[in-house]
């Protein structure tokens, strides 16, 4: 079946530090990539989506500035946390669909960010 | 507010015993998703509905949308200790890929 990676799983940063997040479609065409947020205990938050070739479009209350998200290809999208601090601290996983006629949505395996 | 009521929010059932997991939403869905979520990990994908009454199984886990595909449940039979682990629901609300999540059902499976 369809595979998400996600890169890397986990990172441990300094505060003011940017830190980029990869999420790659391996045997499918992903036009359009989602990035969710999860704070512990917490359910998916939807943060922005992704779509190849164009701007991403941010939910409300998301710093358009501070998540810099790229989708330059149709396997790779990139979400970037720039100048983290600890509240930045969370789970962050991304979502991608593709190919004709697939209404699955398959997720990467997360990626941890602690900001220090 | 949250678009998803998912209930029980958390849940502790001897090894052996059937359980539900309920997501109910305030909107007519163009499709739901179940998924298991280890914490700290990916969403591994468990099934998807999208015709009003429709139910899927998979081995010992059957999914159910009701006709009017506001809610779905999910059903565990005879639960093993590796049924642990957070059940999300997700909506699709139009053809759009994105998904609302429910707040995540916590279940515990004692041996």
């Amino acid at each position: 079946g369809a595979v998400v990676s996600q890169h890397p799983s986990w990172v441990i940063c300094k505060s003011g530090t940017s830190v980029k997040i990869e999420c790659r479609s391996l045997d499918f065409q992903a036009t359009t990539m989602f990035w969710y947020r999860q704070f512990p205990k917490q359910s998916l938050m939807l943060m922005a989506t992704s779509n190849e070739g164009s701007k991403a479009t941010y939910e409300q209350g998301v710093e358009k500035d501070k998540f810099l998200i790229n989708h330059a290809s149709l396997t790779l999208s990139t979400l970037t946390v720039t100048s983290a601090h600890p509240e930045d601290s969370s789970f962050y996983i991304c979502s991608a669909s593709g190919g004709s006629g697939n209404e699955k949505l398959f997720f990467g395996s997360g990626t941890q960010l602690s900001v220090l | 507010s949250q678009e998803l009521e998912q209930s029980p929010q958390s849940l502790i059932v001897q090894e052996g015993k059937n359980l539900t997991i309920n997501c109910t939403s305030s909107k007519t869905l163009y499709g739901l998703y179940w998924y298991k979520q280890k914490y700290g990990e990916g969403l591994i994908f468990l099934m998807m509905l999208q015709k009003g009454g429709e139910e899927k199984s998979h081995e010992k886990i059957t999914a159910k949308l009701d006709e009017k595909k506001q809610q779905s449940s999910l059903h565990i039979t005879a639960s093993q200790p590796s049924h642990a682990g957070i059940y999300l629901c997700g909506a699709r609300r139009n053809a759009g890929n994105m998904l609302t999540f429910g707040g995540g059902t916590r279940l515990m499976v004692k041996p």
